[in-house]
């Protein structure tokens, strides 16, 4: 099992331009979600899904939109990048139906918006 | 005020000496987990629970739902344990997949 894998690694963006963060995960984990983790702030929650063809908004979504059309991959979009997206991107999956299973994190992607 | 609270925000440590990070959080949960979040930037779980005590090698990590309030321990602290130590909470209205984090816990344990 790879786990959670997320790509790229690195990204550096102007403003205004668009990309994708990819999320994949080999567990066949219904719930998947965003965060981004800022300097002096905890994790926060930019969108979420409960399933393949079920998303919803978390905490932080505005500039971000997510589909998922598998029960393996959450892309999440950036349609126009500003500097305030700069920051670092989790993408993490567990089990639903259990409030207590664990959260299986990808490596995180750090994009810097200029 | 933040719905969940860390506390110290950054520890120092000596090889060998027992750690204490405490999570106080203010709304009514379905479940504690404490992460651990490497120097290289990944985040692994390291515990879930709604009551009571959970231990897995050095690391104990207790729960006191009346109090709001749950710590972790780390015996006999080591070099490799130095990381930031973070607090999520899962509420227990609505989806308990909205977890809420705490800004997380550095710490630096030396020789």
């Amino acid at each position: 099992n790879a786990g959670v894998t997320q790509t790229p690694k690195f990204q550096v963006l102007k403003t205004g331009q668009s990309m994708t963060l990819q999320c994949a995960q080999d567990m066949n984990h219904e719930y998947m979600s965003w965060y981004r983790q800022d300097p002096g702030m905890g994790l926060r929650l930019i969108h979420y899904s409960v399933g393949a063809g079920i998303t919803d908004q978390g905490e932080v979504p505005n500039g971000y939109n997510v589909s998922r059309s598998t029960t393996e991959d959450f892309p999440l979009r950036l349609l126009s990048a500003a500097p305030s997206q700069t920051s670092v991107y989790f993408c993490a999956s567990r089990v639903m139906g259990q409030n207590n299973s664990p959260l299986h994190f990808g490596n995180g992607t750090r994009l810097t918006v200029t | 005020k933040n719905e969940v609270e860390q506390s110290p925000q950054n520890l120092t440590a000596q090889e060998g000496e027992f750690i204490t990070i405490n999570c106080s959080y203010s709304v009514g949960i379905s479940a504690l987990h404490w992460l651990q979040q490497h120097p290289g930037g990944g985040i692994v779980s390291l515990f879930m629970l709604s009551s009571g005590k959970k231990k897995h090698g050095r690391l104990i990590a207790t729960i006191n739902i009346q109090e709001k309030h749950s710590s972790l321990h780390i015996t006999a602290s080591h070099p490799r344990d130095s990381a930031v130590y973070i607090c999520a909470v899962g509420p227990n209205t609505g989806t308990a997949s909205k977890l809420t984090f705490g800004t997380g816990t550095r710490l630096q344990v030396t020789l």
